[in-house]
């Protein structure tokens, strides 16, 4: 299994302004994955956060709103950039296993543009 | 990755069994069927993952029929701590390196 912790857990954030959250696994993982979940909604991906390279993005989501970084096989952030209200949220990381491991999810992010 | 179709919510009494259906008509050949459970403010958690027939672990089992089209997630005995949403989930393979694309799911309410 795998353990991942995420920073910072809730943060409350001035419009325009722009916040990193940081995803960190206690073992290599080959992939890893950034989620947004609106309250009550299912999660929706926003892109795969490759290593040595640049993350691939969902429909609808681009790299100059959400960068990406994935220096090495145990860690990821993810900027929220320019923020305003809409982009309030939770935001979760998720990290892939080898063949026959399942998902693992952190606790997420709880993120309020006022 | 095939549709998947679950009903939005359910309600069920402490003690029961409860038995969440999901319908994926299109599933593949290679396809495998898996369930998440999500919590109240936590990330989605891994329950179980089948094939074909039916799969048990210590929290749940999972029924899949031969055509493969649907799938029931049984919960036997629930408590009031089963109270979250449930994800079916359907993709090629049991290599979770794959992105996981989430349906609506279904929202269990679990009453004393």
């Amino acid at each position: 299994s795998a353990v991942i912790s995420q920073k910072p857990s809730r943060d409350i954030c001035q419009r325009g302004t722009s916040l990193t959250i940081q995803c960190q696994v206690d073992s290599q993982v080959t992939m890893m994955f950034w989620y947004r979940q609106q309250p009550g909604q299912s999660l929706t991906l926003i892109a795969t956060a490759n290593q040595g390279s640049e993350a691939t993005y969902e429909s609808g989501f681009v790299i100059d709103k959400f960068p990406i970084s994935r220096p090495n096989l145990t860690f990821s952030t993810l900027t929220v950039s320019n923020m305003s209200p809409e982009d309030s949220s939770i935001y979760l990381c998720s990290a892939g296993g080898t063949l026959n491991t399942e998902a693992f999810f952190g606790q997420g992010t709880r993120l309020t543009v006022v | 990755l095939a549709k998947t179709t679950q009903p939005i919510s359910m309600d069920s009494y402490e003690g029961q069994e409860v038995n969440i259906t999901c319908s994926h008509n299109n599933i593949a050949t290679n396809d495998y069927i898996t369930w998440y459970q999500q919590f109240p403010s936590q990330g989605p958690r891994f329950i179980i993952q089948g094939y074909k027939t039916k799969v048990t672990n210590e929290v749940a089992s999972l029924f899949i029929p031969a055509d493969r089209k649907s799938s029931t997630l049984s919960l036997p005995r629930v408590s009031l701590s089963d109270t979250a949403v449930y994800y079916c989930l359907v993709g090629e393979g049991m290599n979770r390196d794959d992105k996981i694309i989430f349906g609506k799911g279904t929202r269990l309410h679990i009453l004393p």
